[in-house]
């Protein structure tokens, strides 16, 4: 049964202090991860997809990197508006259901 | 690219009424579309997986005959709520996969807030 693991379950950041978010998991075959940002009240905001270890991509202040275990989203610098929540999921080996993380609810104070 | 909208955005009805939820890909085919629910501060619950065409796969514990799924082409799926009860208040989002053989990538849709009273 695949399994994604996230911490911190919450984050408080200064405006400009760059921190990480983890992502771990457990999979039979690794077919992708995606990371997603959601707003309240809002459905989740695709950001990226990695497949493979050592693969990185960038987006503004976002960066995300993948181990053969973890995930990581790296933010730097960041802005009040980078408040909100950060999903982690894995497709099955179907490759259609996703198994997300607990998520990591982020907030950058001004 | 790769939009999803849902409507309503939110809505109100009374207990024992039906409400039917519209989720679209604009600007692509969506060959699987999915349903979830979302209650404060939890992660998604995967409700359904409708595939263009043919019946819904409701996960384990959802009522199949109390969310009516239904695909009828590669750019809408709806889910009907019938006979509404307040503990089905939630946050209903669909997402919808382009469905090619190696991108399993779902986007989601704004999600509906729906409220029974």
């Amino acid at each position: 049964e695949d399994q994604v693991t996230q911490s911190p379950e919450a984050l408080r950041l200064q405006e400009g202090e760059s921190s990480s978010l983890n992502c771990s998991y457990t999979v039979s075959g690794l077919r992708g991860l995606f990371w997603y940002r959601q707003d309240p009240g809002k459905g989740p905001e695709f950001l990226f997809t990695l497949y493979s270890a050592g693969e990185e991509k960038e987006k503004e202040r976002l960066k995300a990197t993948l181990t053969k275990k973890e995930s990581f989203l790296h933010i730097t610098a960041p802005k009040p508006e980078d408040s909100a929540t950060y999903l982690c999921a894995v497709p099955g080996a179907s490759g259609s259901r996703l198994t997300f993380g607990e998520g990591t609810q982020l907030t950058v104070n001004p | 690219g790769a939009v999803v909208s849902q409507h309503p955005s939110w809505v109100i009805c009374k207990s024992g009424t039906s409400v039917k939820i519209e989720c679209r890909s604009l600007d692509f085919q969506a060959t699987t579309m999915f349903w979830y629910r979302q209650f404060p501060k939890q992660s998604l619950m995967l409700m359904a997986t409708s595939n263009e065409g043919s019946k819904a796969t409701y996960e384990q514990g959802v009522e199949k005959d109390k969310f009516l799924i239904n695909h009828a082409s590669l750019t809408l799926s709806t889910l009907t709520v019938t006979s509404a009860h307040p503990e089905d208040s939630s946050f209903y989002i669909c997402s919808a996969n382009p469905g090619t053989s190696v991108n399993y990538e779902q986007y989601f849709g704004p999600g509906t807030r729906l409220t029974v009273t």
